[in-house]
């Protein structure tokens, strides 16, 4: 079975500056997608940004930016820049298969501050 | 374009009573997933539902139902609740299979079990 895994509860950053959130997963696929969601304080659940695992290619979404290690396993976030905005739950999931179940990480709170 | 609605917002009842809530799906989305997300903790799949049929459950039992209506939206019931049914209910629509495989998530019910 697949899981996810990350592994910091709770993070802090001063705005302007960057951060890493970390993500690891286990599973015995090839081909599968690794997203990062954040969900703010009104909760709802916004795509930060995307991978395929089969694209060696690290994903870059303006601020956001992925460390996509596929034979580590691991999957981390990078936010430069942060902006109070950012404040939010940021959860790492998986999806094995196109329109199958996102399996979710316990998820990071992170918190910008001024 | 209208995005993923979720309906109620809120919802308070007692042990061993049912509970239906309703999801419709971003334009265009012709796949819904269910999730659960406890209190402080990350998503967890229900059900998926493709073209009115259920396409994939997770580990949840059979007092957990839903319902996919011909315009594609969704309904998840529950019978006799339980005090940890109370948590966050998110609908996730996904477009027709073969476009980008991301879920677009509504702003969830919450439901609190007393």
């Amino acid at each position: 079975a697949q899981t996810v895994t990350q592994s910091q509860p709770e993070m802090s950053v001063q705005e302007a500056e960057t951060v890493t959130l970390s993500c690891t997963y286990d599973t015995s696929e090839n081909n599968y997608y690794l997203f990062w969601y954040k969900q703010p304080p009104s909760r709802q659940m916004i795509l930060v940004i995307r991978q395929e695992a089969y694209k060696q290619q690290n994903a870059t979404e303006n601020r956001f930016s992925v460390n996509f290690q596929k034979a580590a396993k691991s999957f981390s976030l990078k936010i430069s820049d942060s902006q109070l905005g950012d404040t939010a739950m940021y959860f790492c999931a998986f999806l094995y298969n196109q329109g199958g179940k996102l399996i979710f990480g316990q998820g990071t709170e992170l918190s910008v501050k001024p | 374009e209208t995005g993923v609605t979720q309906s109620p917002t809120h919802l308070i009842k007692t042990r061993g009573q049912q509970v239906t809530l309703r999801c419709s799906s971003q334009s265009g989305h012709n796949t819904v997933s269910w999730y659960q997300q406890a209190l402080g903790q990350g998503p967890q799949f229900i059900f998926q539902y493709y073209r009115e049929e259920e396409n994939g459950r997770g580990n949840f039992p059979p007092r957990f139902s839903g319902l996919q209506f011909p315009n594609y939206s969704s309904e998840l019931n529950v019978n006799a609740l339980e005090l940890d049914d109370s948590a966050l209910y998110l609908c996730a629509s996904s477009p027709p299979r073969g476009a980008i495989d991301e879920q677009f998530f509504g702003p969830g019910t919450r439901l609190t079990v007393l």
